[in-house]
């Protein structure tokens, strides 16, 4: 299985910081991997696919970027409604696999 | 608008069977992968099982093969997951993602139910 790590698990900002979350991957996934954002009670939402390609309606100020193992996620500025868990996801092999997390809190 | 309800989960003795639905609407059921996605409480998502439009190929999670079967109606727009000889590390969320992917290789999750709870205990 291919195992995504991503780092930090938890990260404090303020609101208007720039936030990078970094997700690697234990073998080569090309581009094929997914951002989302998840809030609590709420059900996962997609923000970012082939490693790069901004979801219809998700705003501007999310962006991603890597290829092969290494990716980002990138927040220009952090607004209130962005504190939530954000996940890296593989598509490139069976099983589908999820990094661990990484908590956005409010500094 | 795409919707996505999930029902049928609860409490199940350890070794007992559920069977999850989930009603789509707002799309063509039948033109996407589909998929079941879960967390168990506290912890991260584990992605589960997703079948290809026509039902013709199914893939699992190395913990849930021979136990859990996914299918779907697609003339009822609905998905399901027969759980079988459930475990205590089933306990979980379980959400209905659709895949985006409308060809013959699935890609991402792009719209999701709010998911039915499953808890395995005695």
């Amino acid at each position: 299985d291919i195992q995504m790590t991503q780092s930090p698990s938890t990260l404090s900002a303020s609101v208007g910081d720039r936030v990078t979350i970094t997700c690697r991957a234990s073998q080569s996934i090309n581009s094929w991997l997914a951002w989302y954002q998840q809030k609590p009670g709420k059900a996962p939402k997609l923000l970012i696919y082939d490693a790069s390609s901004l979801e219809s309606g998700v705003p501007l100020r999310f962006s991603g970027s890597g290829s092969g193992t290494e990716f980002t996620l990138t927040i220009s500025s952090l607004q209130p409604d962005d504190f939530a868990t954000y996940y890296c996801q593989q598509y490139k092999n069976y099983p589908r696999t999820f990094g661990q997390g990484t908590k956005v809190e409010i500094k | 608008e795409v919707q996505l309800v999930e029902s049928g989960g609860g409490l199940v003795q350890p070794g007992g069977s559920l069977r999850l639905s989930c009603a789509a609407s707002g799309f063509t059921c039948s033109s996407y992968w589909m998929n079941w996605v879960r967390q168990a409480p506290g912890k991260g998502l584990e992605w589960v099982a997703n079948i290809k439009q026509d039902g013709s190929e199914k893939y699992y999670v190395d913990s849930v093969k021979g136990r859990f079967t996914i299918s779907r109606d697609n003339a009822k727009n609905s998905l399901y997951l027969q759980m079988n000889s459930l475990r205590a590390d089933d306990t979980a969320v379980y959400y209905c993602a659709r895949d985006m992917s409308s060809g013959a290789w699935p890609l991402v999750f792009d719209y999701w139910g709010q998911g039915t709870v499953v808890t395995v205990s005695s």
